[in-house]
């Protein structure tokens, strides 16, 4: 089983960026991807990107491009998501999920989840 | 198109079978896979696939899927499956995630 292990929560001021960490422990997957999902107070989910560690390869929704960078840390199995530009509509809570096989969509397990919260 | 649509809420009374529903055209190529979210926690993946339960998921949750559509049924449904409930799956294209916009379940 994998287990996902979140940095603590964020205040940010608006412009700035935010960078979140991912770090897995326990079994060690090949073929999978770790995908970043966010949830704004009282909404829904909504997906980021993700990327397959093993390829570097990496995937964003086209509501982030240009603004989201998913990258990862092979030697200390960890995965970051940083946010730029930050407006106070990314206020929310950023999860990581794992997905077992690339491009399965099944995330499970998922981090508990970081709040970035930002506010002038 | 790359959404995914849900009903916003679902009631269903205690001991009897709901179904939720998630709706979209990508639906017709992949599987969706469901969520379960209660307050204040991280969603768990309770169907994944064509109707695959994670370890640890009651068999009372199971999944099917015809067309556009998929959809979770839980059968028997217990107090403890108050929760809201999300489906994702691949969009049209194959290479992005979508997620439904969820479907608050209340037990009566």
């Amino acid at each position: 089983q994998v287990h996902l292990v979140q940095s603590g929560a964020e205040v940010k001021k608006p412009g700035s960026s935010v960078k979140v960490s991912c770090k897995a422990s326990g079994d060690t997957l090949i073929n999978y991807g770790i995908n970043w999902v966010r949830q704004a107070p009282g909404q829904g989910l909504e997906w980021m990107g993700g990327i397959i560690p093993i390829f570097g390869r990496t995937k964003y929704a086209q509501k982030f491009q240009g603004r989201v960078t998913i990258s990862t840390d092979d030697s200390t199995r960890t995965t970051y998501m940083e946010l730029s530009s930050l407006r106070s509509e990314d206020t929310a809570v950023y999860y990581c999920a794992t997905e077992a096989v690339a491009g399965t969509n099944w995330f499970d397990p998922w981090g508990l989840g970081t709040l970035v919260t930002v506010s002038s | 198109s790359s959404e995914l649509t849900q009903d916003p809420a679902v009631s269903v009374a205690l001991g009897q079978t709901v179904r939720i529903t998630c709706q979209g055209d990508s639906l017709r190529s992949y599987f969706a896979s469901w969520y379960q979210q209660k307050p204040g926690q991280a969603p768990i993946l309770v169907i994944y696939g064509q109707n695959t339960r994670p370890s640890g998921i009651p068999d009372r949750f199971s999944g099917s899927s015809s067309g556009n559509t998929a959809s979770l049924t839980i059968t028997g449904a217990q107090a403890e499956d108050a929760a809201d409930y999300y489906c994702n799956s691949r969009d049209s294209s194959g290479n992005h995630v979508v997620f439904g916009g969820g479907t608050k379940l209340t037990v009566l």
